[in-house]
């Protein structure tokens, strides 16, 4: 059991520009969950897939935002256009089951910084 | 108001004290966790439960449903507690995909 990855661990980038970063969750989960956190604050839901479908959204995921999963392993989430608003910690988490009530388990994040 | 609320906000103790975060919710659920964040960010996952009470090591976690409220004990407290503990709930026949976070109880043992 390796965990969850996220790559990369910080990224610095200027506002306009686009953004992607990518989770690898463990092997063989199949759920994929990804939030949004602002410091001092806790996590927010964004959006999550059961093997390579997308089953919700959360509303504050923009147009700006999309997420993939295309062979039901690794995902990946793009900003377009990014706003200073987007500065935040992105966080994956993955679990197994059919059910949501299952432990998550969590990546390291990705901290996001658009100057 | 959040739907789940998290007390104290900080929490600051020495060394060896008993300790106790609590969280109470107001929406029904299926399940409730206890997260472990340290500053470089990453999650660790202690607890979920839906009712009861479980323990592990020094970590003790409860739970009472009627009052929607959880508490999470840490016995003989040590410095390398420090963290942020982070109480998140599943709703009951809402969405079946996300958790919904308390703002967390950022903690600090002092040697």
């Amino acid at each position: 059991d390796t965990g969850v990855s996220q790559n990369p661990r910080h990224k610095i980038t200027k506002r306009g520009q686009n953004v992607t970063f990518r989770c690898d969750p463990i092997s063989e989960h199949n759920r994929l969950y990804w939030y949004r956190q602002t410091l001092g604050q806790g996590p927010e839901f964004l959006t999550y897939f059961q093997n390579e479908a997308q089953l919700e959204k959360s509303r504050l995921l923009s147009d700006r935002f999309s997420a993939e999963r295309p062979k039901g392993s690794f995902s990946t989430l793009e900003i377009q256009r990014t706003e200073q608003g987007d500065s935040a910690m992105y966080l994956c988490a993955s679990s197994f089951g059919r059910y949501s009530n299952q432990p998550q388990h969590f990546g390291d994040g990705t901290r996001l910084s658009i100057l | 108001k959040n739907e789940v609320e998290q007390s104290p906000q900080n929490l600051t103790a020495q060394e060896g004290e008993f300790i106790t975060i609590n969280c109470s919710y107001s929406v029904g659920i299926s399940a409730l966790h206890w997260l472990q964040q340290h500053p470089g960010g990453g999650i660790v996952s202690l607890f979920m439960l839906s009712s009861g009470k479980k323990k592990h090591g020094r970590l003790i976690a409860t739970i009472n449903i009627q009052e929607k409220h959880s508490s999470l004990h840490i016995t003989a407290s040590h410095p390398r507690d420090s963290a942020v503990y982070i109480c998140a709930v599943l709703n009951y026949g809402g969405s079946q995909g996300n958790l919904i976070f308390g703002k967390g109880t950022k903690l600090s043992v002092k040697p």
